[in-house]
This record gives structure tokens, sequence and C-alpha cells, in this order.
């Protein structure tokens, strides 16, 4: 199994602020790593796929880089609707493997 | 836009089967890959299979002995279950539309194995 391992558990930025997630994955996945972004209640949502390509309507601020076993989320301005929990995803194995999750608190 | 919905007993006790529906409307099943992914506090986001377009499935190997993914295509429906349950398989149980990635998830249904 792919172990996929996030940092930090926890983010604490201010509105405006970049913020910089971090995904590791056990092994190489190549640029086959997907973003997702989960708010209290509700399903995770697609962000990025392709470690790099930002999903239909998702905003610019958000973007994805890298490949092999170390991948980045950028958020470039925070705005208080970012506040979620930011879980990476690979599917170089047809076995979906995930973070444990990065939560953002503005 | 493709909408899916998560249906099913919210209890369940321990040693019985979880049968869950996803119900599937603004596209054929017959169309995608379907996948079937759980969501508990100390296991995080897990990978349970996925059923192709062509009738293919695959399980992730820790349940593989359990689960059952299936199409009904009368129904547009996508079906999950998971045999001998325990507290372990207690999670919020979502469907989701995609073949490497989750494109589109059901709400999610929350299932408490308890007696």
């Amino acid at each position: 199994e792919i172990v996929m391992t996030q940092s930090p558990a926890t983010l604490s930025v201010s509105p405006g602020e970049r913020a910089t997630l971090s995904c590791r994955a056990s092994e190489n996945v190549n640029s086959n790593l997907v973003w997702y972004q989960q708010k209290p209640g509700q399903a995770p949502s697609l962000l990025i796929s392709s470690a790099s390509t930002r999903a239909t309507g998702v905003p610019a601020r958000f973007s994805g880089s890298g490949s092999g076993t170390e991948f980045t989320l950028t958020i470039s301005s925070l705005q208080s609707e970012d506040s979620a929990r930011y879980y990476c995803q690979q599917y170089n194995s047809w076995r979906w493997t995930f973070g444990q999750g990065t939560k953002v608190e503005i | 836009q493709v909408h899916l919905q998560e249906s099913g007993p919210g209890l369940v006790k321990p040693s019985e089967t979880l049968s869950l529906t996803c119900s599937v409307s603004g596209g054929s099943i017959s169309s995608y890959f379907w996948s079937w992914i759980r969501q508990s506090p100390g296991r995080g986001l897990q990978h349970i299979g996925y059923v192709s377009n062509s009738g293919s499935i695959r399980y992730n190997p820790s349940l593989k002995s359990r689960v059952t993914i299936s199409l009904d295509t009368s129904k547009n429906q996508v079906s999950l279950k998971l045999t001998s349950v325990t507290a372990a398989d207690t999670a919020i149980y979502y469907c989701a539309r995609g073949q490497d990635v989750a494109v589109d998830w059901g709400q999610g249904t929350l299932v408490t194995v308890s007696s």
C-alpha cells in the first residue's frame, strides 16, 4: 500500500496570507496526485488533479505542484471560506490511498 | 451534473451485513467508474473498492473477503455490501464517481455498528 503523509496536521493562518501544505508519498506516484477540500459536515470536493490541474470552478489562488514523492498545495491569499481540511490522494495504484489531512484554520 | 445519493440503515448490529445503495441521477452508471469510500476518525479516508463501466471490480485487500460492489443498471444504482461487520466498520460511507479521481461525491451516510 502506498502511504501518504501530510504535514502539518494543522495550519493557522491569517486572511490574505499564503498557506503551504505538504504531501509525501512512500513511493513514486509520478503526477498521479489529487487534492480535495472538505468542510465540516460535507463530503470532500475535488480541488486539483494530476498534481497541478485545478478542477472546474476552483479559484486561481489554489495551486498544486510536485511529482514523484513530494507534493505541495499552495493557497496564495487565504479567504475565510478556505477554512477546511485538505487531503491528498494518490491514484498511481488502482487502490487509492489518502493522507490524513491538514486542517487549515483562519 | 451527476448527482449521487447514498441510502441504507444507519445502524447495523455486529456480525450482520451492511448494505448501502447509491442512487445516481444526471447520468448513466454504465458510463463511469464508481467507488465506495469510507471515513472514520480513526482510519481517515479509506478506498473500499470500485466497479468500472465495463463491469470489472477491485476491492481493497484489507476488506476483500467481506465486500461486494455491484451495479443495477435498471435502477441506475451502485450498491455496497459488507459482511460480518464490527465496530471498526463504523464510518461515513460515500459513493463517488471517477476512474482515477473522485470527481463527484455523494453526501455520505453514517453507519454505526452497535448492538
